[in-house]
């Protein structure tokens, strides 16, 4: 079936890096854009970056711009985030999601992974 | 940057109709996509372009969207639809997926 299982969250401290991988199955990966959502504690839906089906555009949010960067290898069905320098405002939840065809909505959600910036 | 406004909270009967509503300046103009999370759970699309149902989502569930407001429309409402709703735009001006606050719906 269809499905987006994220890896590779945990706890770091204040200026830390941290690199979160997506894998996805049950759909032709390189095929979709893929967005990173995350979610803080108690708090709303924040989006984070996108990257096009082909990796050749990518957008970020104002918050993370110059500190995250969004990246994929269609060979291994794979989304990366790869987070440098983070504060505890991104502590959260990261959902990776898949674009649902060309629209810009998310039909599909993997589990989420939990990032806690804390020292 | 582009807002998207929800009220906070929603109470409804079961049985009776929810209306949850997202304001933003000419939402109209754009393609409104709306999300449930339950507690502890991803979230999951249940209206796509304004007023398109996904695949196995109820009928019981609809949408609309014109002028300044966005309308989540659930009808014989269940305690199953208890949870937080998003709506949710693509803002072309700033290249930028905005999400409105949330709102949580409480079945009494």
């Amino acid at each position: 079936q269809v499905q987006l299982v994220e890896s590779g969250g945990g706890v770091v401290q204040p200026g830390g890096s941290l690199r979160l991988s997506c894998a996805a199955s049950g759909f032709t990966f390189s095929d979709y854009g893929m967005h990173w959502v995350r979610q803080a504690p108690g708090k709303g839906l924040e989006w984070v970056t996108f990257i096009r089906y082909d990796g050749s555009n990518k957008y970020y949010a104002d918050s993370v711009k110059g500190r995250f960067t969004i990246s994929r290898d269609n060979s291994k069905n794979t989304l990366y985030l790869q987070m440098n320098s983070l504060r505890a405002e991104d502590t959260a939840v990261y959902y990776c999601a898949k674009a649902m065809g060309a629209t810009w909505a998310f039909n599909i959600w993997g589990q989420g992974t939990m990032v806690t910036v804390s020292s | 940057s582009y807002v998207l406004t929800q009220p906070p909270s929603v109470s409804v009967a079961p049985g009776k109709t929810a209306r949850i509503t997202c304001g933003g300046n000419n939402i109209g103009s754009k393609s409104v996509h709306w999300y449930q999370q339950k507690p502890g759970q991803a979230p999951v699309l249940v209206i796509y372009y304004d007023s398109d149902r996904p695949s196995g989502i109820p009928e019981r569930f609809s949408g609309s969207n014109s002028g300044n407001t966005a309308t989540l429309t659930i009808s014989r409402v269940e305690a199953g639809d208890e949870a937080d709703y998003y709506c949710q735009v693509w803002d072309s001006s700033s290249d930028h997926v905005i999400f409105g606050g949330g709102t949580k719906l409480t079945v009494l």
